[in-house]
């Protein structure tokens, strides 16, 4: 079954420090990656994605991703935080071969402290 | 260009009411979805459709009825709610691989 993993409910960093937002997947065929970031009483906003290609994805507000097949991973990570990244971010998964469903994660509410 | 517009924004209904939740979007995308967000739960996708007059289930289709009688607009219909109902929902529209959300309906059902 596909299935999308954030085994992290909070992540706590200090603003200029690297951040780290983990995410896992299962697909049965090839998975096509996304980032969204959610902040208080609005909608999700697209970060990034992972097609095909390189491994390292580059997106949005300096935010970047690597897809690593062998770990089934696509880990968020950005260089030096900022207070303004604290958010909720949704990994999500969908299958190249079955367009149609789109599978998120549970979310990791992300705390930047200055 | 408004991107999704979803209305209303906050709604309260009795156990065994009827709703329509309106979801419209102006960037011409043929598939759109609605998603129910639960605390701990992500989103989850509730019905699809890939162009007008062609709809599909998603993962918790049940409760909720759509129809999709132009390109724009992707109404759900909740025709008897219930309290597990109770949750927010987004409404998406796609273009190629990635999705536009709107600013979501949080809904009550007592």
């Amino acid at each position: 079954a596909q299935s999308v993993a954030q085994p992290e409910d909070q992540v706590n960093v200090a603003e200029g420090n690297p951040l780290t937002v983990k995410c896992t997947y299962s697909v049965s065929g090839n998975p096509y990656l996304f980032w969204y970031v959610q902040y208080p009483n609005r909608g999700l906003q697209f970060l990034l994605k992972y097609i095909t290609g390189d491994n390292l994805v580059k997106g949005s507000y300096g935010f970047e991703a690597e897809f690593n097949k062998s770990q089934t991973s696509f880990h968020l990570k950005k260089p030096s935080a900022l207070v303004s990244d604290s958010a909720l971010y949704f990994c999500a998964v969908r299958e190249a071969e079955n367009f149609n469903k789109f599978y998120f994660g549970s979310g990791t509410k992300l705390n930047v402290k200055p | 260009n408004a991107g999704v517009t979803q209305t209303p924004k906050f709604q309260v209904l009795k156990t065994g009411q009827s709703m329509t939740l309106q979801c419209a979007q102006d960037m011409n995308h043929e598939y759109m979805s609605w998603y129910r967000q639960d605390p701990g739960m992500g989103l989850r996708l509730i019905h699809y459709s890939v162009g007008a007059g062609i709809t599909d289930q998603g993962e918790v289709p049940n409760g909720y009825n759509v129809s999709r009688s132009t390109t724009e607009d992707f109404p759900l219909r909740l025709l008897s709610a219930a309290p597990s109902q109770t949750s927010v929902y987004f409404c998406a529209s796609e273009q190629g691989s990635s999705a536009f959300f709107g600013q979501g309906t949080r809904l009550t059902v007592v």
